[in-house]
């Protein structure tokens, strides 16, 4: 099993709609996780960061589920904007520099 | 304030040749990294350096070498360049060495090796 694993999509999704997507991950006792967006050849950016509590910043909500391993987000009123590609990003267990990357999930949003 | 910044943008090379990829920070950030990405994959760190003067290898270090003579300046060394080494290189930055910071992405530099 990869340490961090996420559906690579494409998610296409009309605008105004609701889109959640969800990241597994093993191997990380960690307190926070992270999401980043990356757009089509661009640089990865941070989204939001996912603690215990989740977290939510106006449409994007991101929750962390310790028991199952994954972590998700929900992004409600979709834009065209927010046609991207997400990045799940986990500190493994036993580093503390070190982030391992998933391989990201694709959205479209379709006017 | 630039960010961080990434030189060249897009360079084609020959199997066997060497080049330097080049990254700046004005963030006054003390910890900086060297990531690849391969289609379909995620980020895997080359090198990593928390300040000037002190590097380490990350995850896929073999083929690469790195420097650090400044907090700006991080550059990464390809020393004959294979078809393994085609990717995206990123440059990152960061305030803290803490997963838990933010890291800020240079604009890549696509990389050809034929």
């Amino acid at each position: 099993r990869k340490e961090v694993e996420q559906d690579p999509g494409p998610f296409n999704v009309p605008e105004g709609a609701t889109v959640a997507f969800n990241c597994t991950y093993s191997n990380s006792a960690s307190q926070s996780f992270f999401w980043y967006r990356q757009d089509c050849r661009k640089e990865p950016k941070l989204l939001m960061s996912v603690y215990s509590s989740g977290n939510e910043d106006g449409r994007f909500t991101a929750q962390l589920n310790r028991a199952s391993q994954y972590i998700s987000l929900l992004i409600r009123d979709s834009k065209l904007s927010d046609s991207a590609t997400y990045l799940c990003v986990v500190p493994p267990r036993g580093s503390n520099y070190q982030l391992i990357w998933g391989a990201g999930t694709k959205l479209i949003i379709k006017p | 304030n630039a960010g961080v910044t990434q030189t060249p943008k897009f360079r084609i090379l020959k199997i066997g040749q060497s080049m330097t990829l080049q990254c700046t920070q004005d963030m006054n950030h003390n910890y900086m990294y060297w990531y690849r990405q391969d289609p379909g994959m995620g980020l895997k760190l080359i090198y990593y350096s928390v300040g000037a003067g002190i590097t380490d290898k990350g995850e896929v270090p073999n083929g690469y070498n790195v420097s650090r003579s400044t907090t700006e300046d991080f550059p990464l060394r390809l020393e004959l360049a294979a078809p393994s080494q085609t990717s995206v290189y990123f440059c990152a930055s960061s305030y803290g060495l803490q997963p838990q910071e933010t890291q800020y992405f240079g604009p890549g530099t696509r990389l050809l090796v034929l």
